[in-house]
């Protein structure tokens, strides 16, 4: 069984300063892993998949196969990125399986 | 449709009735899923669809739950006898194929009053 596991229900950090959020998968394949983001009042929306390797809006996150992790960050938070943050994972079995989400609120 | 249209955006019911929520997909999208959105729950898998088969219905909540899917596109979930626990947000998503990213719908907001 495929599993997303994000620790934090709530992150508040100040305007700046860097900001993590972690993400723990179990699978025992290879998974395909993404962030997705969820602004006030707009629809869920990818933020980023690992396959890409690419830095959106400042925000990267590194696929780690040993501590099967995907933590997504970005080193000066903004205002902006206040939103609810998902990670997800598609297994061989094409299933799309989000975390519980965790909600970021940055503070000026 | 340029992007994920789910109808209604909002449904107010009284309990033990039927509702039926529809999603349109976006066009030539192959992979289709239901998703359950409650405060603080995070999205609660529900069902998902590669064209018009259910590979997946491990998340339907109960046998009250059912979905479906005709010409690999529109797709309508149907909760029956709806209870007040059944209260939540329903997001539809699609993808081109299942490992792409998915596009979601603005939701459906059921209240069971």
């Amino acid at each position: 069984a495929q599993r997303v596991t994000q620790p934090e229900k709530l992150l508040s950090v100040f305007k700046g300063a860097p900001v993590e959020l972690k993400c723990n998968y179990s699978y025992s394949g290879s998974p395909e892993l993404f962030w997705y983001v969820q602004y006030s009042r707009q629809r869920l929306q990818l933020l980023l998949r690992h396959i890409s390797r690419e830095s959106i809006k400042g925000f990267t996150a590194d696929l780690n196969k040993g501590e099967t992790s995907f933590h997504l960050k970005k080193p000066f938070a903004q205002e902006e990125d206040s939103a609810m943050y998902y990670c997800a994972l598609v297994g061989s079995d094409y299933k799309l399986s989000f975390g519980a989400g965790t909600t970021v609120t940055v503070r000026a | 449709g340029a992007g994920v249209s789910q109808s209604p955006s909002n449904k107010v019911t009284e309990k033990g009735k039927d509702v039926e929520l529809r999603c349109d997909p976006i066009s030539g999208h192959t992979a289709l899923y239901w998703y359950r959105q409650s405060l603080g729950q995070g999205l609660e898998f529900l069902i998902y669809f590669q064209g018009n088969s259910a590979p997946d219905k491990s998340g339907l909540p109960s046998d009250r739950f059912s979905a479906e899917r005709t010409g690999g596109s529109v797709s309508t979930l149907t909760i029956q006898r709806t209870q007040q626990e059944d209260s939540a947000v329903y997001l539809c998503a699609s993808s081109w194929q299942p490992d792409t990213e998915a596009f979601f719908g603005q939701g459906t907001r059921l209240t069971v009053v």
